[in-house]
Protein backbone atom coordinates (compact mmCIF):
# COMPACT_ATOMS: atom_id res chain seq x y z
CA UNK A 1 0.00 0.00 0.00
CA UNK A 2 1.28 3.49 -1.04
CA UNK A 3 2.01 5.56 2.20
CA UNK A 4 3.83 8.53 3.40
CA UNK A 5 4.89 9.11 7.00
CA UNK A 6 5.66 12.18 8.93
CA UNK A 7 7.14 12.63 12.02
CA UNK A 8 6.48 14.24 14.45
CA UNK A 9 3.20 14.67 14.15
CA UNK A 10 4.11 18.26 16.01
CA UNK A 11 6.79 19.98 17.23
CA UNK A 12 7.79 23.27 19.57
CA UNK A 13 11.14 25.25 19.24
CA UNK A 14 12.28 28.39 20.44
CA UNK A 15 13.21 30.88 17.66
CA UNK A 16 17.01 30.71 16.47
CA UNK A 17 17.11 27.08 16.99
CA UNK A 18 17.33 24.41 14.30
CA UNK A 19 14.75 21.24 13.80
CA UNK A 20 14.16 18.74 11.41
CA UNK A 21 11.46 16.72 10.26
CA UNK A 22 10.75 13.36 8.77
CA UNK A 23 9.42 11.85 6.44
CA UNK A 24 9.12 8.05 5.38
CA UNK A 25 7.78 6.46 2.43
CA UNK A 26 6.88 3.05 0.84
CA UNK A 27 5.75 4.50 -2.34
CA UNK A 28 6.24 2.65 -5.67
CA UNK A 29 7.13 3.51 -8.61
CA UNK A 30 8.70 7.20 -7.32
CA UNK A 31 8.72 9.44 -9.36
CA UNK A 32 9.72 12.79 -7.22
CA UNK A 33 9.09 14.28 -3.50
CA UNK A 34 8.03 17.46 -2.50
CA UNK A 35 8.00 19.25 0.60
CA UNK A 36 4.94 21.92 1.71
CA UNK A 37 4.57 24.31 3.79
CA UNK A 38 0.81 25.42 5.25
CA UNK A 39 0.19 28.23 7.00
CA UNK A 40 -2.79 28.50 8.85
CA UNK A 41 -5.70 28.80 7.04
CA UNK A 42 -3.64 29.04 3.72
CA UNK A 43 -3.60 26.21 1.14
CA UNK A 44 0.22 24.61 0.77
CA UNK A 45 2.97 26.46 -1.12
CA UNK A 46 5.82 24.01 -2.22
CA UNK A 47 9.08 24.53 -0.65
CA UNK A 48 11.14 22.04 -2.68
CA UNK A 49 11.15 19.31 -4.91
CA UNK A 50 13.77 16.31 -4.88
CA UNK A 51 14.33 13.54 -7.54
CA UNK A 52 15.52 9.97 -7.48
CA UNK A 53 19.14 10.88 -8.47
CA UNK A 54 18.76 14.07 -5.62
CA UNK A 55 20.55 13.65 -2.20
CA UNK A 56 20.57 16.97 -0.81
CA UNK A 57 18.67 20.27 -1.74
CA UNK A 58 18.31 23.60 -0.31
CA UNK A 59 15.73 26.60 -1.02
CA UNK A 60 17.14 29.62 1.65
CA UNK A 61 17.21 28.07 5.56
CA UNK A 62 15.49 24.95 4.10
CA UNK A 63 17.42 22.21 3.36
CA UNK A 64 15.61 19.18 2.05
CA UNK A 65 17.14 15.71 1.70
CA UNK A 66 16.50 12.23 0.25
CA UNK A 67 17.73 8.80 0.19
CA UNK A 68 15.92 6.72 -1.94
CA UNK A 69 17.47 2.99 -0.76
CA UNK A 70 15.69 4.03 2.38
CA UNK A 71 13.26 6.03 1.23
CA UNK A 72 13.34 8.34 4.06
CA UNK A 73 13.22 12.06 3.29
CA UNK A 74 14.09 14.94 5.88
CA UNK A 75 13.68 18.68 5.80
CA UNK A 76 16.43 21.25 8.19
CA UNK A 77 14.75 24.11 9.27
CA UNK A 78 17.79 26.89 10.46
CA UNK A 79 17.81 29.32 12.19
CA UNK A 80 14.02 28.86 12.77
CA UNK A 81 11.72 32.30 12.91
CA UNK A 82 8.00 32.91 14.39
CA UNK A 83 7.10 32.64 10.65
CA UNK A 84 8.10 28.93 10.24
CA UNK A 85 5.29 28.12 12.66
CA UNK A 86 3.08 25.83 10.02
CA UNK A 87 2.18 22.18 9.19
CA UNK A 88 4.78 20.72 6.38
CA UNK A 89 3.62 18.36 4.67
CA UNK A 90 5.91 15.40 2.45
CA UNK A 91 3.75 14.79 -0.83
CA UNK A 92 5.66 11.69 -2.97
CA UNK A 93 4.45 11.33 -6.68
CA UNK A 94 3.75 7.69 -8.22
CA UNK A 95 0.83 7.55 -10.64
CA UNK A 96 -0.75 9.91 -8.10
CA UNK A 97 -0.06 12.38 -5.60
CA UNK A 98 0.48 10.47 -2.44
CA UNK A 99 0.15 13.11 0.82
CA UNK A 100 1.60 12.79 4.13
CA UNK A 101 -0.42 13.62 7.56
CA UNK A 102 2.12 16.47 8.27
CA UNK A 103 3.92 17.82 10.92
CA UNK A 104 2.51 21.06 12.80
CA UNK A 105 5.56 23.18 14.27
CA UNK A 106 5.01 26.05 16.40
CA UNK A 107 8.33 28.46 16.67
CA UNK A 108 8.07 30.41 20.22
CA UNK A 109 9.79 33.76 20.70
CA UNK B 1 -3.71 35.80 -4.60
CA UNK B 2 -3.36 35.60 -7.90
CA UNK B 3 -2.86 31.73 -8.82
CA UNK B 4 -5.19 30.01 -7.62
CA UNK B 5 -8.17 31.50 -5.75
CA UNK B 6 -11.46 30.01 -3.90
CA UNK B 7 -14.07 31.56 -2.83
CA UNK B 8 -16.07 31.90 -0.71
CA UNK B 9 -13.07 31.47 2.23
CA UNK B 10 -15.73 30.60 4.88
CA UNK B 11 -18.69 28.92 4.81
CA UNK B 12 -21.28 28.02 7.52
CA UNK B 13 -24.41 25.88 6.34
CA UNK B 14 -27.28 23.80 7.44
CA UNK B 15 -27.60 20.23 6.32
CA UNK B 16 -30.41 21.09 4.01
CA UNK B 17 -28.79 24.06 2.35
CA UNK B 18 -27.56 24.01 -0.90
CA UNK B 19 -24.44 25.82 -1.55
CA UNK B 20 -21.26 25.90 -4.09
CA UNK B 21 -17.85 26.42 -3.59
CA UNK B 22 -15.89 28.27 -6.43
CA UNK B 23 -12.25 27.81 -7.69
CA UNK B 24 -10.16 29.75 -10.67
CA UNK B 25 -7.10 29.19 -11.93
CA UNK B 26 -4.66 31.43 -13.51
CA UNK B 27 -1.47 29.58 -14.77
CA UNK B 28 -2.89 27.65 -17.75
CA UNK B 29 -2.85 24.40 -15.99
CA UNK B 30 -5.09 22.04 -16.95
CA UNK B 31 -5.50 19.40 -14.56
CA UNK B 32 -7.85 20.76 -11.36
CA UNK B 33 -8.40 18.87 -8.39
CA UNK B 34 -10.55 19.11 -4.95
CA UNK B 35 -9.06 18.29 -2.02
CA UNK B 36 -10.78 17.59 1.46
CA UNK B 37 -8.37 18.61 4.79
CA UNK B 38 -9.91 17.56 8.52
CA UNK B 39 -8.03 17.67 11.16
CA UNK B 40 -4.92 14.98 11.38
CA UNK B 41 -5.48 13.45 8.40
CA UNK B 42 -3.73 13.63 5.29
CA UNK B 43 -5.41 15.93 2.21
CA UNK B 44 -7.85 13.45 0.92
CA UNK B 45 -8.52 13.94 -3.14
CA UNK B 46 -11.91 13.74 -4.12
CA UNK B 47 -12.14 14.71 -7.54
CA UNK B 48 -9.29 15.42 -10.85
CA UNK B 49 -10.15 16.97 -13.67
CA UNK B 50 -8.18 17.16 -16.67
CA UNK B 51 -8.94 19.20 -19.78
CA UNK B 52 -12.37 19.68 -18.28
CA UNK B 53 -13.12 15.89 -18.17
CA UNK B 54 -13.31 14.19 -14.57
CA UNK B 55 -10.44 11.33 -14.46
CA UNK B 56 -11.26 10.78 -11.22
CA UNK B 57 -13.70 10.31 -8.37
CA UNK B 58 -12.61 8.82 -5.22
CA UNK B 59 -15.60 7.53 -4.01
CA UNK B 60 -17.21 10.87 -2.90
CA UNK B 61 -20.72 11.02 -1.79
CA UNK B 62 -22.76 11.97 -4.04
CA UNK B 63 -23.87 15.11 -1.80
CA UNK B 64 -20.91 16.47 -3.49
CA UNK B 65 -21.14 17.41 -6.85
CA UNK B 66 -18.43 18.43 -9.10
CA UNK B 67 -18.43 21.46 -12.41
CA UNK B 68 -15.75 22.01 -14.58
CA UNK B 69 -16.73 24.18 -17.27
CA UNK B 70 -13.55 25.12 -18.95
CA UNK B 71 -9.81 24.06 -17.46
CA UNK B 72 -9.44 27.67 -15.63
CA UNK B 73 -12.73 26.88 -13.30
CA UNK B 74 -13.99 23.99 -11.15
CA UNK B 75 -17.06 24.38 -8.86
CA UNK B 76 -18.28 22.02 -5.83
CA UNK B 77 -21.77 22.13 -5.63
CA UNK B 78 -23.20 20.88 -1.74
CA UNK B 79 -26.65 19.80 -0.95
CA UNK B 80 -27.49 18.03 1.88
CA UNK B 81 -24.39 17.48 3.83
CA UNK B 82 -23.32 16.36 7.67
CA UNK B 83 -21.40 17.54 10.32
CA UNK B 84 -18.78 15.48 9.39
CA UNK B 85 -18.31 17.28 6.38
CA UNK B 86 -17.09 19.96 8.04
CA UNK B 87 -13.71 20.70 6.74
CA UNK B 88 -11.38 22.63 4.80
CA UNK B 89 -11.56 22.30 1.30
CA UNK B 90 -9.19 22.89 -1.25
CA UNK B 91 -8.76 23.53 -4.50
CA UNK B 92 -5.39 22.95 -6.08
CA UNK B 93 -4.13 22.70 -10.41
CA UNK B 94 -1.61 21.55 -12.31
CA UNK B 95 0.02 21.59 -16.02
CA UNK B 96 -1.51 18.20 -16.37
CA UNK B 97 -2.34 14.93 -14.33
CA UNK B 98 -0.08 13.44 -12.34
CA UNK B 99 1.53 10.54 -14.10
CA UNK B 100 4.90 9.81 -12.61
CA UNK B 101 5.99 13.11 -13.10
CA UNK B 102 3.09 15.38 -12.34
CA UNK B 103 4.04 18.78 -12.19
CA UNK B 104 3.79 21.18 -8.96
CA UNK B 105 0.39 21.64 -7.46
CA UNK B 106 -0.83 24.89 -7.04
CA UNK B 107 -3.24 25.30 -4.00
CA UNK B 108 -5.65 28.06 -3.22
CA UNK B 109 -6.05 29.51 0.09
CA UNK B 110 -9.40 26.77 0.55
CA UNK B 111 -12.90 27.25 1.81
CA UNK B 112 -13.38 26.50 5.68
CA UNK B 113 -16.68 24.83 5.99
CA UNK B 114 -19.00 24.26 8.81
CA UNK B 115 -21.97 22.30 8.41
CA UNK B 116 -24.25 23.24 11.93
Amino acid sequence: KNQVEQSPQSLIILEGKNCTLQCNYTVSPFSNLRWYKQDTGRGPVSLTIMTFSENTKSNGRYTATLDADTKQSSLHITASQLSDSASYICVVTSYKYIFGTGTRLKVLA
Amino acid sequence: ETGVTQTPRHLVMGMTNKKSLKCEQHLGHNAMYWYKQSAKKPLELMFVYNFKEQTENNSVPSRFSPECPNSSHLFLHLHTLQPEDSALYLCASSQDVGTGGGGEQFFGPGTRLTVL
